[in-house]
């Protein structure tokens, strides 16, 4: 089975929270990943959070980490339209696994 | 902060001829760099890792002639894809891992390859 899961897609009204949630399985990496992919380009690094902590938070974004659930979730605080791509959860140290990511869609 | 540098941005090729994609840490040492493979809508697959003075790891279901990796110093590493065929045509991802360790993977904008 698949060792990172997320939900496809996403539509939330802009000014509205977005949150994208993620299961993985390895308990043992040590940071997981948000990445941000907008069309045609490459990865960005949107957050990352090291397992020893429960939430780490950074301007409009909070990420919340259930280790006993292996659940990850990122909240975008105030959606805007520039919000709109494809957001990846990644686990694993070395040989990154990503889900099949989450296409956040921005309703007017 | 970190920056993976990758070219080209996209390439078209006819099928049977050769492409090399380059991937650089610009500003930090990676002694360990990986490539992806993303299919239109779809995750990243990993398809190799490059190791600086050693031969790449290839994953399962990768061809290691057709896609030769080479990682010639600690911020180049280069993808080339021999004869290539239509089936090629994809989006090829770099990242790399600044070998002062406890950092995440940066990637780099990918190439879009387009096989004629």
């Amino acid at each position: 089975g698949e060792d990172v899961e997320q939900s496809l897609f996403l539509s939330v009204r802009e000014g509205d929270s977005s949150v994208i949630n993620c299961t993985y399985t390895d308990s043992s990496s040590t940071y997981l990943y948000w990445y941000k992919q907008e069309p045609g380009a490459g990865l960005q690094l949107l957050t990352y959070i090291f397992s020893n902590m429960d939430m780490k938070q950074d301007q409009r974004l909070t990420v919340l980490l259930n280790k006993k659930d292996k659940h990850l979730s990122l909240r975008i605080a105030d959606t805007q339209t520039g919000d709109s791509a494809i957001y990846f959860c990644a686990e694993k140290d070395d040989k990154i696994i990503f889900g099949k990511g989450t296409r956040l869609h921005i309703l007017p | 902060g970190a920056v993976v540098s990758q070219h080209p941005s996209w390439v078209i090729c006819k099928s049977g001829t050769s492409v090399k994609i380059e991937c650089r840490s610009l500003d930090f040492q990676a002694t360990t760099m990986f490539w992806y493979r993303q299919f239109p809508k779809q995750s990243l697959m990993l398809m190799a890792t490059s190791n600086e003075g050693s031969k790449a790891t290839y994953e399962q279901g990768v061809e290691k002639d057709k896609f030769l990796i080479n990682h010639a110093s600690l911020t180049l590493s280069t993808l080339t894809v021999t004869s290539a065929h239509p089936e090629d045509s994809s989006f090829y991802i770099c990242s790399a891992r600044d070998l002062r360790g406890n950092s995440p993977l940066h990637f780099g904008n990918g190439t879009r390859l387009t096989v004629t």
